[in-house]
């Protein structure tokens, strides 16, 4: 499975705009980009996910770069409920398993 | 519409025992997949039920084993609980289980061996 690297933890202030990166190198063509995030006590839940072009939802944005080597998370107002760890899992089509890395550990600051 | 549902949600259990864990999916979902997570390897993939058939297997010991039924639910099982295996296992379902299929996940059951 393909790799992707992000950092263990990051901090923001709630109500301002959150970036969390994802480098992932050895992605190949047929590789999605999912993010899920996990929430105290809970399990992971599904937050967004892409191929090459970027994508918004509900919840967050997905900006991938061109060269598909690397991805940002975008939460554009974060709360206090979005403290969780993120996770930028590789994911090729028709294969059903997660691979979860260490993820981020996303605390925002009252 | 319900979410993936666990039962027990909690376990405690001494080691050489087995247990039995189960997990109902959301109504329609064909596909069921397992992880388990521990402070120290994180989450990881055990495998995957589709159509009553394990389509996906990750790097675990014979000793872990599940099955599927003809309504989609699933139950794992793991005999010979070592102390190592006390972990947060994670039951997730999604439609059809394709590349981009959303994946939705149970609370977890929590098991201790003692």
């Amino acid at each position: 499975d393909a790799k992707t690297t992000q950092p263990n933890s990051m901090e923001s202030n709630e109500e301002e705009p959150v970036h969390l990166p994802c480098n992932h190198s050895t992605i190949s063509g047929t590789d999605y980009i999912h993010w899920y995030r996990q929430l105290p006590s809970q399990g992971p839940e599904y937050v967004i996910h892409g191929l090459t072009s970027n994508v918004n939802n509900r919840m967050a944005s997905l900006a991938i770069a061109e060269d598909r080597k690397s991805s940002t998370l975008i939460l554009h107002r974060a709360t206090l409920r979005d403290a969780a760890v993120y996770y930028c899992i590789l994911r090729s089509f028709g294969n059903e398993k997660l691979t979860f890395g260490t993820g981020t550990r996303l605390t925002i600051i009252p | 519409k319900a979410g993936v549902t666990q039962t027990p949600r909690y376990l405690i259990k001494t080691r050489g025992q087995q247990v039995t864990l189960s997990c109902s999916p959301i109504s329609g979902h064909r596909s069921v997949s397992w992880y388990q997570q521990t402070p120290g390897q994180g989450l990881q993939f055990l495998f995957e039920y589709f159509s009553e058939t394990q389509r996906n297997k990750g790097n675990f010991p014979g000793r872990f084993s599940g099955r599927q039924f003809s309504n989609s639910r699933s139950e794992m099982n793991v005999s010979t609980l070592e102390l190592g295996d006390s972990a947060l296992y994670l039951c997730a379902s999604s439609w059809s289980g394709g590349g981009t299929d959303t994946q939705y996940f149970g609370p977890g059951t929590r098991l201790t061996v003692l």
